[in-house]
């Protein structure tokens, strides 16, 4: 079946650290990838995604790259900021499916001053 | 444009009452979704639908149902309450498609059965 594994937070860093956060997947055939960002009493708002192997999706400093070797979509970013503090989940949507998504259980990150 | 839209924000049952949720999108959308949030799970899909007339079994469909009688509109209802279903209610819409299309979401409806 479909699945989605990320590392388990909360992760605390301070601003202008590195921020990883692992993702790994199981599916069948070729399945999109997701990474959604809820802010604190918010709905969840997409923050970057691809569709095929070694695609790097991109937005607001942050990266992640279809790994399809390793099943995995980590997601990167070389400086955080206090701004960024929310919850962070990774998503697959299995190809021709309806576009159902199919969520990890989430990272909460918070960013210090 | 208001994007996806939910109604109630908040609401209080108790054991078996009945309710509806209702979800609105102005994007003609084709395809809608119901998922759910509860702590440490993420969310979990309950019932969609690719058109208009059309709707579908999620992961987690038991107590729920859904009508799509209308594009904008995604309704989701409890026939009868239970404590297991208090949680956080999200709607999403998303454009057709096979691939990559993004879903947007609603603000959520925290339901709280006692």
């Amino acid at each position: 079946g479909n699945s989605v594994t990320q590392m388990e937070g909360p992760v605390t860093l301070s601003e202008e650290a590195f921020l990883t956060i692992n993702c790994t997947y199981t599916a069948t055939g070729y399945p999109s990838l997701f990474w959604y960002v809820q802010y604190p009493g918010e709905g969840l708002q997409l923050l970057l995604k691809a569709t095929k192997a070694d695609d790097k999706g991109s937005n607001k400093g942050f990266e992640a790259t279809y790994r399809k070797e390793t099943t995995s979509f980590h997601l990167e970013k070389g400086s955080v900021q206090v701004s960024d503090s929310a919850v962070y989940f990774c998503a697959l949507s299995p190809y021709n499916q309806g576009g159902k998504l199919i969520f990890g259980q989430g990272t909460e990150l918070s960013v210090k001053p | 444009n208001a994007g996806v839209t939910q109604t109630p924000k908040f609401r209080v049952l108790k054991t078996g009452q009945s309710m509806t949720l209702l979800c609105a999108q102005d994007m003609n959308h084709e395809y809608m979704y119901w998922y759910r949030q509860d702590p440490g799970m993420g969310l979990r899909l309950i019932h969609y639908s690719v058109g208009e007339g059309t709707t579908a079994k999620g992961e987690v469909p038991d107590g729920y149902n859904v009508s799509r009688l209308k594009k904008q509109n995604f309704l989701l209802g409890l026939e009868s309450a239970a404590p297991s279903q208090t949680s956080v209610y999200f709607c999403a819409s998303r454009a057709a498609g096979t691939r990559g299309e993004t879903q947007y979401f609603g603000p959520g409806t925290r339901l709280l059965v006692l």
